[in-house]
């Protein structure tokens, strides 16, 4: 298996355009996480799904950001518009979700500087 | 929401010593995992321990739970210059299904 797959793996960005960052979970697997890591506040949980639906947004900062999960096989995390402080490491995660605090599989992360 | 906080914030220790890092919460859980994490790269799951066990060992880890005092340890025995990385204890949330990661803590082993 691939493991999760993120992209891109780097993203340079003006302030104020708009980043989109793409996650494709471990096949079956049926929940995904976005987090994010700064030096500041460590590792965040954003947003999860179950069976592509969005579960718990409640780490989502700002309506800047945004989440969606169309199937899946894919996802993708939206900031519009980007702004210096949401630079950062976003991670995507999936596991089968057969228990409650079942091993999360992370993928390589995106690491994204906004100017 | 941050629930794990790891001790110390940081660690250097030469090839060969162990190392011990500590992991404190505030809620009941379920269960507790450590997870590593190389510089540049994302996290790699170590171990589970569940809320009822009070040891477990995979090769070189040994982690302890503790809940009447809501805390964890993970124990790296004979460390090698390859351990050299992040190490983050993570519990469940309220739904069972998301993690709440700590801070971490940044373990170097030198040669």
């Amino acid at each position: 298996d691939a493991g999760v797959i993120q992209s891109p793996r780097h993203e340079v960005t003006e302030m104020g355009q708009e980043v989109t960052l793409r996650c494709k979970p471990i096949s079956g697997h049926d929940y995904l996480f976005w987090y994010r890591q700064t030096m500041m506040r460590g590792l965040e949980l954003l947003i999860y799904f179950n069976n592509n639906v969005p579960i718990d947004d409640s780490g989502m900062p700002e309506d800047r950001f945004s989440a969606k999960m169309p199937n899946a096989s894919f996802s993708t995390l939206k900031i519009q518009p980007s702004e210096p402080r949401d630079s950062a490491v976003y991670f995507c995660a999936s596991n089968r979700g057969t228990a409650p605090g079942e091993t999360q599989y992370f993928g390589p992360g995106t690491r994204l500087l906004v100017l | 929401s941050q629930q794990g906080e790891e001790d110390p914030q940081a660690l250097s220790i030469q090839e060969g010593e162990n190392a011990t890092m500590n992991c404190s919460y505030k809620t009941s859980i379920n269960n507790l995992q450590w997870y590593r994490q190389n510089s540049g790269r994302g996290l790699v799951h170590l171990i589970l321990i569940r809320s009822n066990e009070r040891e477990k060992h995979s090769g070189r880890l040994r982690v302890t739970l503790d809940t009447s005092k809501k805390s964890s340890s993970l124990l790296i025995t004979a460390s090698r210059a390859a351990d050299t990385a992040s190490y983050f204890c993570a519990t469940d949330d309220d739904s069972g299904y998301a993690l709440n990661f700590g801070k971490g803590t940044s373990l170097l082993v030198t040669p």
